[in-house]
């Protein structure tokens, strides 16, 4: 079974500063792992995924995630934050079938 | 964007009326899912479906019932509205369920309220 903890059900940053949003999970085999961004109103979208290979993910608009298997992790970073990353975002896992989703932390970007 | 369509968008019902709510692709894929999102538990999975008339229950299926008779469209029906599914539902399709093209592709979302 897999499941997905998100520390910090709210995270706010200044425009500009280190975007750090966290991610753990528990999964009984070899983790598939994604990260979702859902704008207000809006169904959620793919930002990015780890499969297999390169720990390191790139996503899309400069955000990036690190698989850590050691610490069961898979945080979401970006160096400098914009107002239009204001959003709520989604940790999911999977194994062999269903994804799995975290609870959400919403990010606010102050000006 | 993946062609997935939901309708409708909004609706407000009584409690005791069935609802039925739409999920439409365009893209042909074999999995489709219905999640509900509420404020501090995520989204969960409430039905998904593996094929044409293929479906199986998901974490929190009590009160609802799925059916697909066309490989592009997956209907939610809640059989009697009550005031706890009051909630957003996400339409969701995937390739595959396990491997790497697992990732889900999500509709718009239909904001249901029962009164």
């Amino acid at each position: 079974a897999q499941s997905v903890t998100q520390l910090g059900s709210h995270v706010s940053v200044s425009e500009g500063a280190l975007v750090l949003l966290r991610c753990n999970y528990s999964s009984s085999v070899p983790p598939y792992l994604f990260w979702y961004v859902q704008y207000p109103n809006q169904g959620l979208q793919l930002l990015l995924k780890y499969t297999t290979g390169a720990t390191l993910v790139k996503g899309i608009n400069g955000f990036e995630a690190e698989f850590k298997k050691s610490e069961t992790s898979f945080h979401l970073t970006k160096p400098s934050a914009h107002m239009s990353d204001a959003a709520e975002y989604f940790c999911a896992v999977s194994g062999r079938n269903k994804l799995v989703f975290g609870a959400g932390t919403i990010l606010r970007v102050k000006s | 964007d993946a062609g997935i369509t939901q309708s409708p968008r909004h609706k407000v019902t009584e409690t005791g009326t069935p609802v039925t709510l739409r999920c439409h692709q365009t893209e042909n894929h074999r999995y489709m899912y219905w999640y509900r999102q509420d404020p501090g538990h995520g989204l969960r999975l409430i039905h998904y479906s593996y094929g044409v008339k293929d479906t199986d229950k998901g974490e929190v299926s009590d009160g609802y019932s799925v059916s697909r008779s066309k490989t592009e469209d997956f209907l939610l029906t809640l059989e009697s509205a009550t005031s706890s599914q009051t909630s957003v539902y996400f339409c969701a399709i995937s390739e595959s369920m396990g491997g790497t093209t697992n990732e889900q592709y999500f509709g718009p979302g239909t904001r249901l309220t029962v009164t």
